[in-house]
């Protein structure tokens, strides 16, 4: 299994692009979430979806989209990137409702300039 | 103020030393409580999991939680070069689930052993 995978590792933006950073998973969960990683900041949850087209907010939504047409894949999309969206941002997912079950991916790093 | 507080470090000891990590945090419904370990360019991985107060063990590792005192801890005994990463500790009032509870991070110590 190759588990949670993120792609691109890292990307450079300009202010108003859009981009989407894209998650796959291999072990059939159907609970996946998008968190950002800051200095000083900790671990904050993006979105998540708990299966095939459900999808909903977690503590920090705006200025992201998400969905979730298949078991296996749950993109993030910038709409339009802002300096305050530089961060490393990671995909995870879990066979349970529960976040402590979560499996991580490797992170995508932007930084938006 | 934080709801959870951990020093970022870095903290550096020797190898063989016992290390000690720590988190103090605000809120007293925190009940459950969780050590990550996350390697230098790598996602976390959860290391320990425990509920309410008491020690819980698994090999090196020791994880301690004082709820008098608001405090958590994770013991790493027989410290090994490999256990150089960045630590978090995250907490939750209860069953974290995604639509009813969130879970809270810490923002990591990032621990080193010397060889």
């Amino acid at each position: 299994n190759a588990g949670v995978t993120q792609t691109p590792k890292f990307q450079v933006l300009k202010t108003g692009q859009s981009m989407t950073l894209q998650c796959a998973q291999d072990m059939n969960h159907e609970y996946m979430s998008w968190y950002r990683q800051d200095p000083g900041m900790g671990l904050r949850l993006i979105h998540y979806s708990v299966g095939a087209g459900i999808t909903d907010q977690g503590e920090v939504p705006n200025g992201y989209n998400v969905s979730r047409s298949t078991t296996e894949d749950f993109p993030l999309r910038l709409l339009s990137a802002a300096p305050s969206q530089t961060s490393v941002y990671f995909c995870a997912s879990s066979y349970s409702a529960g976040q402590e079950t979560q499996y991580f991916g490797p992170g995508t790093r932007l930084l938006v300039l | 103020q934080k709801e959870v507080e951990q020093d970022p470090g870095p903290l550096s000891v020797p190898e063989g030393a016992i290390v000690s990590l720590n988190c103090t945090y605000s809120n007293s419904a925190f009940q459950y409580f969780m050590w990550y370990r996350q390697y230098s360019r790598k996602g976390p991985e959860l290391l320990m999991y425990t509920y309410s107060s008491g020690n819980k063990e698994d090999g090196r590792f020791t994880a301690q939680v004082d709820k008098s005192s608001k405090y958590i801890s994770l013991f790493i005994r027989d410290s090994q070069p490999s256990d150089s990463a960045t630590y978090l500790c995250a907490m939750s009032a209860s069953i974290v689930d995604f639509g009813n509870e969130k879970l809270t991070f810490g923002t990591g110590t990032r621990l080193t052993i010397i060889p």
